[in-house]
């Protein structure tokens, strides 16, 4: 979900479980949606893209699902690990030729051992 | 691996003076940008940079600001006259050719202005 000020949304997760992460995006033009993956000290890591002519993208162990209808986005891990604890950022293109990303607040992950 | 390398991780400077953020990509990319994330806070577009133009920039990309790509490899981000607002981590990204490709950032450099 989104954040308030400098407080981001937290999920904690067993390892094993399943997590679902969301994102409410602001602009019913944009095309182009990119789920990143935020660990400290470094910077946003490519997990999973979708086009807005989709609804559902599978990756290894991630899936993203699109509702263009609410405008909402969401990263789903399957089987979590202790290494998929980050901050998980979606980005959104606004589409009509422009290339640059608009990022969502974040959601940190932690998963408990 | 990020398929950008970026220079210098941290960067302290008083403010007022001039700074220049470096970043080289490892393959040959063609479009660039750089971003900044305020500590807390989530990543803001700056500016796209495509065939030695920019192609987009934001309302934070003011006067203050320029980007180049001096040599054919090195993309740099230049800060003239730098204030207590621009302390943050500022991130470079490529994106390879082809409309629906995802942009690969760097692991970013901290500017810290005093």
């Amino acid at each position: 979900g989104e954040s308030v000020g400098l407080h981001l949304p937290t999920l904690s997760v067993q390892e094993g479980d399943n997590s679902i992460i969301n994102c409410a995006y602001s602009n019913s033009a944009s095309d182009y949606f990119i789920w990143y993956k935020q660990e400290s000290g470094k910077g946003p890591q490519f997990i999973i893209d979708i086009r807005s002519n989709m609804d559902k993208r599978q990756g290894q162990r991630v899936t993203v699902l699109l509702n263009k209808t609410v405008k909402h986005l969401s990263l789903q891990i399957a089987a979590t690990q202790p290494g998929d604890s980050a901050v998980y950022f979606c980005a959104e293109r606004p589409g009509a030729g422009s290339y640059q990303l608009t990022f969502g607040k974040g959601t940190k992950l932690s998963v408990i051992p | 691996e990020p398929e950008v390398t970026q220079t210098p991780s941290h960067q302290v400077t008083q403010m007022g003076q001039e700074v220049i953020l470096r970043c080289v990509p490892i393959s040959n990319h063609l479009y660039f940008y750089w971003y900044r994330q305020i500590l807390g806070q989530k990543v803001e577009f700056l500016v796209s940079f495509y065939n030695n133009e920019i192609s987009e920039k934001s309302e934070i990309f003011d006067d203050q600001f320029s980007v180049e790509r001096p040599d054919g490899s090195n993309f740099t981000l230049k800060i003239r006259s730098t204030k207590l607002e621009d302390s943050a981590m500022y991130f470079c990204a490529v994106r390879p050719t082809g409309r629906n490709q995802p942009q690969h950032f760097g692991d970013g450099t901290r500017l810290s202005i005093l």
